[in-house]
């Protein structure tokens, strides 16, 4: 069964630091994946996406993601994070069409702090 | 401005008082989703629908009910709330139910069952 495992709950970072969140997957075909970003008190905004192509993928936010298929990741970075990056962060894969869980299965998400 | 719109962003209620929580979409999106979030769960799917009276069952849907009379409204039914359903909400919506089409989601609705 297709699933995807963030393995850290919770990071925290200086302003101005690099991030990088992690992010695995196991899907049986070329996955699609996404990261979605949820700021306090508001839905799930989408950051970034990869279907195929080049691995290295840009998204909004300044935030970039790479996949790497012999290591089923997709992980999430940036080079200087700001006070305003503080949220939580949910990697997805795109679930089989029609399947019983829909379009997308998440992970259980990475809580990010900034530290002034 | 596209979005998807949840009422109310919070509810307070008593066990056993049916409550209906509204999602509306203005994309024509013919894909549906209802979500539920607890710490430490993560996003857990309720019900979604592919399209107009098309609805089915997501990995959570004890105590729950759904219909999609219309494209864009997909409402969430509490019959009968029970205190283990206070959680946070999300509608979300997409193009199609296709793998690869992005979800767009509501701002949530934050409900407590008593």
């Amino acid at each position: 069964a297709q699933s995807v495992t963030q393995p850290d709950i919770h990071i925290t970072v200086s302003e101005g630091a690099s991030l990088e969140l992690r992010c695995n997957y196991s899907y049986g075909a070329t996955p699609y994946l996404f990261w979605y970003v949820q700021s306090p008190g508001q839905g799930l905004q989408l950051l970034l996406k990869y279907f195929s192509g080049d691995t290295l993928v840009q998204g909004i936010k300044g935030f970039e993601a790479e996949f790497k298929r012999s290591q089923s990741s997709f992980n999430l970075r940036k080079p200087s994070v700001h006070w305003s990056d503080a949220a939580e962060y949910f990697c997805a894969v795109g679930a089989p069409y029609g399947g019983s869980q829909g379009n997308l299965i998440f992970g259980k998400g990475t809580k990010l702090s900034v530290k002034p | 401005e596209a979005q998807v719109t949840q009422n109310p962003r919070y509810l307070i209620t008593v066990t056993g008082k049916k409550l209906t929580v509204t999602c509306s979409q203005n994309m024509n999106h013919e894909y549906m989703s209802w979500y539920r979030q607890d710490p430490g769960l993560g996003l857990r799917q309720i019900y979604y629908s592919m399209n107009v009276e098309v609805t089915d069952k997501g990995d959570v849907p004890e105590g729950y009910k759904v219909s999609r009379k219309e494209k864009r409204n997909f409402p969430l039914i509490l019959e009968s709330p029970s205190p283990n359903q206070t959680s946070l909400y999300f509608c979300a919506s997409s193009l199609s139910a296709f793998r690869g089409s992005p979800l767009h989601f509501g701002n949530g609705t934050r409900l407590t069952v008593t």
